[in-house]
């Protein structure tokens, strides 16, 4: 399973871009990188996942280099209700648990 | 999209008691679930593995005999807290696999020893 390191927490201020980065050296051949959002007291919801290059959804953006050992999650223009802990983690698309790091506690400032 | 619930979304009880908590995967069926915990401004941390139809798969330090799991269906899987105690307060997570491989995950259920 792969262990991945995020920065513990991040300040940023309404409207502007955030960029997670997140480092998973072991990442399998066979893993795909997902991010995913949790709020106080809520399960995590899904932001984005990817393999490799660039992946882009209505929320997010994902990019990952050619050696995968790597990702960056950015979130374009945040807002105050995007103060959530993020966290990366690297997986297959079996039956095999996903595993949590830390995270990265994202507070956004108005 | 898929939908996981869970039921209850927080429950108090006693020293001593049995707590029950479901995880349904509503619109899709989950031969595999997950169990999570969740201690305040910790991580999630993985309890068990549910197999539907088969004993779950137990992490490392985490008590078989006390978190009972049970996965009867494909869309249905218990976890019961055994003579729960209040450092088995916590928040616990169910997660499943949806057919195309995305994990999607519970609301949460808040479990509260007194």
């Amino acid at each position: 399973l792969a262990k991945t390191t995020q920065p513990i927490s991040m300040d940023s201020y309404e409207g502007q871009e955030v960029n997670i980065t997140c480092s998973h050296n072991n990442i399998a051949t066979n893993d795909y990188i997902t991010w995913y959002q949790q709020f106080p007291s809520q399960g995590p919801r899904f932001i984005i996942q990817g393999y490799k290059t660039k992946v882009t959804n209505e929320v997010a953006s994902l990019f990952i280099p050619a050696d995968r050992k790597s990702s960056t999650l950015s979130l374009p223009r945040v807002s105050l209700s995007d103060t959530a802990v993020y966290y990366c983690l690297g997986g297959n698309s079996g039956n095999t648990p996903l595993v949590f790091g830390k995270g990265t506690r994202l507070s956004v400032i108005a | 999209g898929a939908v996981v619930s869970q039921h209850p979304s927080r429950v108090i009880c006693k020293s001593g008691t049995s707590v029950k908590i479901e995880c349904r995967s509503l619109d899709f069926q989950a031969t595999t679930m997950f169990w999570y915990r969740q201690f305040p401004k910790q991580s999630l941390m993985l309890m068990a593995t549910s197999n539907e139809g088969s004993k779950a798969t137990y992490e490392q330090g985490v008590e078989k005999d006390k978190f009972l799991i049970n996965h009867a269906s494909l869309t249905l899987s218990t976890l019961t807290v055994t003579s729960a105690h209040p450092e088995d307060s916590s928040f616990y997570i169910c997660s499943a696999s949806g057919r195309e491989g995305f994990r999607y995950f519970g609301p949460g259920t808040r479990l509260t020893v007194t």
